[in-house]
C-alpha cells in the first residue's frame, strides 16, 4: 500500500523558513516523480514544485521560485521542500503526491501539512 | 498562464447524472485529469488521461476532453459523490488547477 507521510509543517513569522518532509512507502519511491501541491484556506489547489525520480531535474511555480527548493533523498525515501522567505499567502496545506507516468497525474496523496505564516 | 475555468458549483438529484466543465485555450491538445476532495480530506484522483479511470474508481465516472472542454460525468450519482471536484492539465513544465466545482446532490 502506498503511504506518504507529509511533516515540517508550523507556525512561522513572515520572512522566516521551514523544511517541509514526506515519508514514502510502498512503492520504488526512485522510479516516481513527485510533486508539492498546496491549498490555501477554504481555497483551490495550487502546483507548487516537482521534482524527477533521480532528483536531477526540477520545476517550480512562478510563486514560488526563488523562495522554495525541492530535492530528494533516493536512499531514505523521503522528499522535501524547503521553504524560505515566507510570506502570508504561502499559508496553506502542503501535499507531497506521486506523479503517474505518461500523463503525469497526480496519483497518490499524502494527508498534508499545514504551514502558517504569521506576522 | 494557462489556465483552467470550471464553475463554481454544479448541483444534481440523486440518481441522475451531473457534468463538470474544465475550459482552457485548446485543451483537447493535452491530457485532462480530475480530482475528488472531499471535506477534511486528501483529493482522489478519479480520471486520468482524459478518460481513463484508475484502479477502485466507480464505473459511474467518465470524462471526456474535446477542443477547448473536458468534462467530467457522473452517471447515476450518489450522495457520496458530493464533493469538490478539480482538473488539471500540463502546460509545458507547470500543472495548472481550475479553480474547482462543488458538486451538491440534492
Amino acid at each position: 500500500e502506498v503511504q506518504l507521510l507529509e511533516s515540517g509543517g508550523g507556525l512561522v513569522q513572515t520572512g522566516g523558513s521551514l523544511r517541509l518532509s514526506c515519508a514514502a512507502s510502498g512503492f520504488t519511491f526512485r522510479s516516481y516523480a513527485m510533486s508539492w501541491v498546496r491549498q490555501a484556506p477554504g481555497k483551490g489547489l495550487e502546483w507548487v514544485s516537482g521534482v524527477s525520480g533521480s532528483g536531477g531535474s526540477t520545476l517550480y511555480a512562478d510563486s514560488v521560485k526563488g523562495r522554495f527548493t525541492i530535492s530528494r533523498d533516493n536512499s531514505k525515501n523521503t522528499l522535501y521542500l524547503q521553504t524560505n522567505s515566507l510570506r502570508a499567502d504561502d499559508t496553506a496545506v502542503y501535499y507531497c503526491a506521486t506523479e503517474g507516468l505518461s500523463s503525469r497525474p497526480f496519483e497518490q496523496w499524502g494527508q498534508g501539512t499545514l504551514v502558517t505564516v504569521s506576522s | 498562464s494557462y489556465e483552467l475555468t470550471q464553475p463554481p458549483s454544479v448541483s444534481v438529484s440523486p440518481g441522475q447524472t451531473a457534468s463538470i466543465t474544465c475550459s482552457g485555450d485548446k485543451l483537447g491538445d493535452r491530457y485532462a485529469c480530475w480530482y475528488q476532495q472531499k471535506p477534511g480530506q486528501s483529493p482522489v484522483l478519479v480520471i486520468f488521461q482524459d478518460n481513463k479511470r484508475p484502479s477502485g474508481i466507480p464505473e459511474r465516472f467518465s470524462g471526456s476532453n474535446s477542443g477547448n472542454t473536458a468534462t467530467l460525468t457522473i452517471s447515476g450519482t450518489q450522495t457520496m459523490d458530493e464533493a469538490d471536484y478539480y482538473c488539471q492539465a500540463w502546460d509545458s513544465s507547470t500543472a495548472v488547477f481550475g479553480g474547482g466545482t462543488k458538486l451538491t446532490v440534492l
